[in-house]
């Protein structure tokens, strides 16, 4: 069965650094959602593409956060510099397309920033 | 932000015992989905009800939506241990576009 895959599984940075996260969808699926989990709540999403164009990032922090689907498959989310703040899971999710609504999740990346 | 509350936040039960847990949300939608979430791990689609249904099943797990009190519920019967997870709930908005917005979380453990 298809799956989402996201790498690293785990990072530990020291604040100030840059962070990259990676996630390759499902193939074919068209969109491709990164989400930010904190510990004990649910996810809030951070960008949302449709092929390589961004539909929604009102929610990415864009003065340290980036995210980028180049040729409209996997997708780079990017942290510079990181601060303590950042420690979350980033998610990755994909689906078909904006009219099939169910989203498939990757393993998710944990980062932990000192 | 959260769109969604769920009730209760923590649920411990038998194994066998059905699970009951509740959400609520603000504005009107176009679907309401649950998602489960083993610790530390990815979350996984379990069901999707539109806002003009008002019941759904699924294997061992029903949903039901009441748009009028803005509120859903997901009942677990028969649950086994397998069955410990956080449960979410995540709506999608009228003219939201596929974005979803999750609530908090229901974690439950079912015990042997």
């Amino acid at each position: 069965e298809a799956e989402v895959a996201q790498s690293p599984r785990y990072k530990i940075t020291e604040k100030s650094q840059a962070v990259a996260f990676w996630c390759d969808p499902i193939s074919g699926h068209a969109t491709l959602y990164w989400y930010r989990q904190i510990l004990g709540q649910g996810p809030e999403l951070l960008v949302q593409f449709q092929d390589e164009s961004v539909v929604d990032d009102s929610q990415l922090p864009k003065d340290r956060f980036s995210a980028e689907r180049l040729k409209g498959v996997d997708s780079t989310l990017k942290i510079q510099p990181a601060e303590l703040g950042d420690s979350a899971m980033y998610l990755c999710a994909s689906g078909r397309d904006r009219s099939y609504n169910e989203q498939f999740f990757g393993p998710g990346t944990r980062l932990t920033v000192l | 932000s959260q769109q969604g509350e769920e009730d209760p936040q923590a649920l411990s039960i038998q194994e066998g015992e059905n699970a009951t847990m509740n959400c609520s949300y603000k504005t009107s939608i176009n679907n309401l989905q649950w998602y489960r979430q083993n610790s530390g791990r990815g979350l996984v689609h379990l069901i999707l009800i539109r806002s003009n249904e008002r019941e759904k099943h699924s294997g061992r797990l029903r949903v039901t939506l009441d748009t009028s009190k803005k509120s859903s519920s997901l009942l677990i019967t028969a649950s086994r241990a397998a069955d410990t997870a956080s449960y979410f709930c995540a709506t999608e908005l009228t003219g939201g576009g596929n974005k979803l917005t999750f609530g908090t979380g229901t974690q439950l453990k079912v015990e042997l």
